[in-house]
């Protein structure tokens, strides 16, 4: 596509509830990130995947967080049992360098409330 | 623990002022520095910088990398309304970026 799209842009959900955010990078592009942006903060490192490499999860805040990606295509991230804590806004970045880190190009993300 | 710093946190000036704002860093293995803006949601690219003292310019926009002294400015001069955003200083370290806290600048008309 022509641009990093990602769904749902606003989800709100109940404490201890599972969701789901979705991902689809743009084409051709082999590195996909994830970044998490609370309010009035900086973006947070979640994870990467490179291509069919092992993803790199060290920025994944708790086992409730978890990500999936299908080849060099569409990532789900999955946060299960989600607390107040988890709101945020989920932003989703994909490259097409296959080593080290130039430009991303980041989706408009998915604002995330649990009440 | 990789740290990246941005000051101010956020200002205020008028339409036409000069800004510059700034970002130092501590990494275990840099690769580059971006800025980028953020004005709703999708950050967007400014300056990806690798090389010490060489400036980058876009228009009113420019920015430049002191790898001795870990820090980086973006200098923005006769600012507009429409310069009004977050401003996001990252490094590239290894696969990621490690982003600061941002600049919130706002230009009043």
């Amino acid at each position: 596509g022509a641009g990093v799209s990602q769904s749902p842009s606003n989800k709100v959900t109940e404490k201890g509830k599972d969701v789901e955010l979705r991902c689809d990078p743009i084409s051709g592009h082999t590195a996909l990130y994830w970044y998490r942006q609370r309010l009035g903060q900086g973006l947070e490192f979640l994870i990467y995947f490179q291509g069919n490499s092992a993803p790199d999860k060290s920025g994944l805040p708790s086992d409730r967080f978890s990500a999936e990606r299908t080849g060099e295509s569409v990532s789900t991230l999955t946060i299960q049992r989600t607390q107040q804590e988890d709101s945020a806004v989920y932003l989703c970045a994909s490259s097409r360098l296959t080593r080290g880190t130039g430009e991303l190009f980041f989706g408009e993300g998915s604002r995330l409330t649990v009440l | 623990e990789d740290k990246v710093v941005q000051s101010p946190l956020s200002l205020v000036v008028h339409e036409g002022d000069t800004v510059t704002l700034n970002c130092s860093y501590e990494v275990t293995n840099f690769r580059s520095l971006l800025w980028y803006k953020q004005e709703k949601k999708a950050p967007t690219f400014l300056f990806m910088l690798t090389s010490s003292g060489i400036e980058k310019k876009s228009g009113r926009l420019s920015s430049i990398l002191d790898k001795k002294e870990l820090f980086s400015i973006l200098n923005i001069t006769a600012t507009q309304t429409g310069d009004s955003a977050v401003y996001l200083c990252a490094v590239g370290v290894g696969n990621k970026l490690v982003f600061g806290a941002g600049t919130i600048l706002r230009v009043k008309s």
